[in-house]
């Protein structure tokens, strides 16, 4: 019963190099978010999906993107590594909209 | 924004005394969740409590909520070491309630 799993669990890009992080769920669950947590910044939602298929922007978008081709998965690109995007990135999954989150244990980026 | 904010930002106890936290939020609400995090790994899910409801129990958690004040309260009894970390309110929009936003979160340290 593995719940979220993150790959990679650390990843050190140049700049301008691109990535994708991987979130893989085996709780059936229809909702999965991507966060980044940075000190003193508390979550910030970058995107989300409701279901397989769906994607949707969350407050800091900009240099992402997302997929959801199956439900059990959704990855975040980054096509063009910068520095501002050092972070901790964390993907989270719900069974429905009103339920609290289930995280995964974090993917620790550095850009340089 | 919506983001609820915890206060204080950084809490010192001894073991066996209460922990007091608040969050406060600026905009309507559907729900609201407290979340632990233990450093280095992802958040855990402690109380979701709905803006119908005033307060809510978990074995030595206890979540109230006003919505007339705008705020929410995480009481830990009898605080044990392993209580030591980061807790963090979330809030969800109440246009659009699939997605959470988080503070920065208050650290407790609770000494042995």
């Amino acid at each position: 019963n593995a719940g979220v799993t993150q790959t990679p669990k650390f990843r050190v890009l140049k700049t301008g190099q691109s990535m994708t992080l991987l979130c893989a769920q085996d709780m059936n669950h229809e909702y999965m978010y991507w966060y980044r947590q940075d000190p003193g910044m508390g979550l910030r939602l970058i995107h989300y999906s409701v279901g397989e298929g769906t994607t949707a922007k969350g407050e800091v978008p900009d240099g992402y993107n997302v997929s959801r081709l199956k439900k059990q998965n959704f990855l975040l690109g980054l096509e063009s590594a910068a520095p501002s995007q050092t972070s901790v990135y964390f993907c989270a999954t719900s069974k429905d909209r009103f339920s609290g989150y289930t995280f995964g244990s974090g993917t620790r980026l550095t850009v340089v | 924004s919506q983001q609820g904010e915890e206060d204080p930002q950084a809490l010192s106890i001894q073991e066996g005394e209460n922990a007091t936290m608040n969050c406060s939020y600026k905009t309507s609400i559907n729900n609201l969740q407290w979340y632990r995090q233990n450093s280095g790994r992802g958040l855990v899910h402690l109380i979701l409590i709905r803006s119908n409801e005033r307060e809510k129990h978990s074995g030595r958690l206890r979540v109230t909520l006003d919505t007339s004040k705008k705020s929410s309260s995480l009481l830990i009894t009898a605080s044990r070491a392993a209580d030591t970390a980061s807790y963090f309110c979330a809030t969800s929009d109440g246009y659009n309630f699939n997605k959470f936003y988080f503070g920065s979160g208050t650290k407790l340290n609770v000494k042995p």
